[in-house]
Parts: structure tokens; C-alpha cells; sequence
């Protein structure tokens, strides 16, 4: 029973580009969105989030959309860059109650030089 | 200075045998947790604790035995280790309570059972 699926196991953009990580989810109790990335033999890092008052959450390069009628939610990265090749995990829980994180499985993104 | 920095970071063992993995975090945060990956990818929680007392088990096998001594350590215990218990556990520490739910992550142990 995933409640978090993020269904591109993996994404190749070249340099310059954007590129775009999506993540749709089933629990409609999930207020509040996260994405996090990591790399190769280390611990994800936190990167973006959202809640759900929002529709748009923009840092820097990253832009994250929220569209919780379609329960969807997205990862822009422009412009894309090497150093940003990695795995992104999307993640999601409600606020103020449940400590619990619940991740999606991952997209493995591959920016080429 | 790393935050949240969990030891060993590779663990080879035999099946049967008890080993923990320890964690402990300086960001001062009162919640702790430890996660699993397994071969699947999937990234799920085990247990979560604050300030010393457990809030979340998640239908985990009773061979694992979280210990919290204090507010900043979280040690992970497994008895009679099983080939299936090889994976990749994290530990992670956050704010109860704070306006959504920022989780800091460590690197990672690796376990490996053979």
C-alpha cells in the first residue's frame, strides 16, 4: 500500500535543462510535503517543502508544486546542473500529529554534462 | 560537526548474531527516529522516539530493540540477526510538533548478514 509513489524510477536531463521530478500520493490526510535528496553512501538531505495551504514553494533553483486536487506534487530543478545528479525522495505527513514520514521510492536523476 | 552521525557505517555479520548501531544527534531536537531501507529502495520508518519515550513501532520484529538513553542518543539493538535484516538503517532527529516536519538524516549503516 503505497501512499507516496513516485513512478519515474529515473530521469536524464542534459545540463542547463529543467528538469522536472513528479510525485503523486493517496492520503488525503497529508498536509504537508517534503522532497529529499541523496547521494551515494550518504543519509537524504532535506531540500524543499510544502504545505498544503500552498500551491507553489520556490527556493533558488527549486520550485516545488502542489496540486492537491489531483494529488500530485512536483520537483522543478532550473537550471540543472551535474553536482545535482542523485536520488530524490518525495515525502509526506500531516502536521501537528503523527511524527511518521512516508517516503515514495526514489527517482534517480542523472544530469549529463 | 556532524549532526546526526550514527556508527558503524558498514556492518558485516553472521546470521545469529546481536549487534547495535549507535546514533546521536547535536541539533538539540527531542525526536528521534530510525528508518530502513531495504533492497527494494523503500524508505520506511521503524520507530520514533521523544524525548526518551517511544511514540511510533512500527510492526517490527521484536529481535530489534530501540534504546534511548538521553534526548540526544538512539541506539538500535537486533538480536539474532537474519539474512533478511540486511539493509541500510537510519537514524534521524527532528522538532515534535514544529510546523510540518523537517527530519535530519545520518549517513547511514550499512548492514550486511551473511
Amino acid at each position: 500500500d503505497q501512499q507516496v509513489k513516485q513512478n519515474s524510477p529515473s530521469l536524464s536531463v542534459q545540463e542547463g535543462r529543467i528538469s522536472i521530478l513528479n510525485c503523486d500520493y493517496t492520503n488525503s490526510m497529508f498536509d504537508y510535503f517534503l522532497w529529499y535528496k541523496k547521494y551515494p553512501a550518504e543519509g537524504p538531505t532535506f531540500l524543499i517543502s510544502i504545505s498544503s495551504i500552498k500551491d507553489k514553494n520556490e527556493d533558488g533553483r527549486f520550485t516545488v508544486f502542489l496540486n492537491k486536487s489531483a494529488k500530485h506534487l512536483s520537483l522543478h530543478i532550473v537550471p540543472s546542473q551535474p553536482g545535482d545528479s542523485a536520488v530524490y525522495f518525495c515525502a509526506a505527513n500531516t502536521q501537528g500529529g503523527s511524527e511518521k514520514l512516508v517516503f515514495g521510492k526514489g527517482t534517480k536523476l542523472t544530469v549529463n554534462p | 560537526d556532524t549532526a546526526v552521525s550514527q556508527t558503524p557505517k558498514y556492518l558485516v555479520t553472521q546470521m545469529g548474531n546481536d549487534k547495535s548501531i549507535k546514533c546521536e544527534q547535536n541539533l538539540g531536537h527531542d525526536t528521534m527516529y530510525w528508518y530502513k531501507q531495504d533492497s527494494k529502495k523503500f524508505l520506511k520508518i521503524m520507530f520514533s522516539y521523544n524525548n526518551k519515550e517511544l511514540i511510533i513501532n512500527e510492526t517490527v520484529p521484536n529481535r530489534f530493540s530501540p534504546k534511548s538513553p538521553d534526548k540526544a542518543h538512539l541506539n538500535l539493538h537486533i538480536n539474532s540477526l537474519e539474512l533478511g535484516d540486511s539493509a541500510v538503517y537510519f537514524c534521524a532527529s527532528s522538532h515534535h510538533g514544529t510546523s510540518g516536519n523537517t527530519i535530519y538524516f545520518g549517513e547511514g549503516s550499512w548492514l550486511t548478514v551473511v
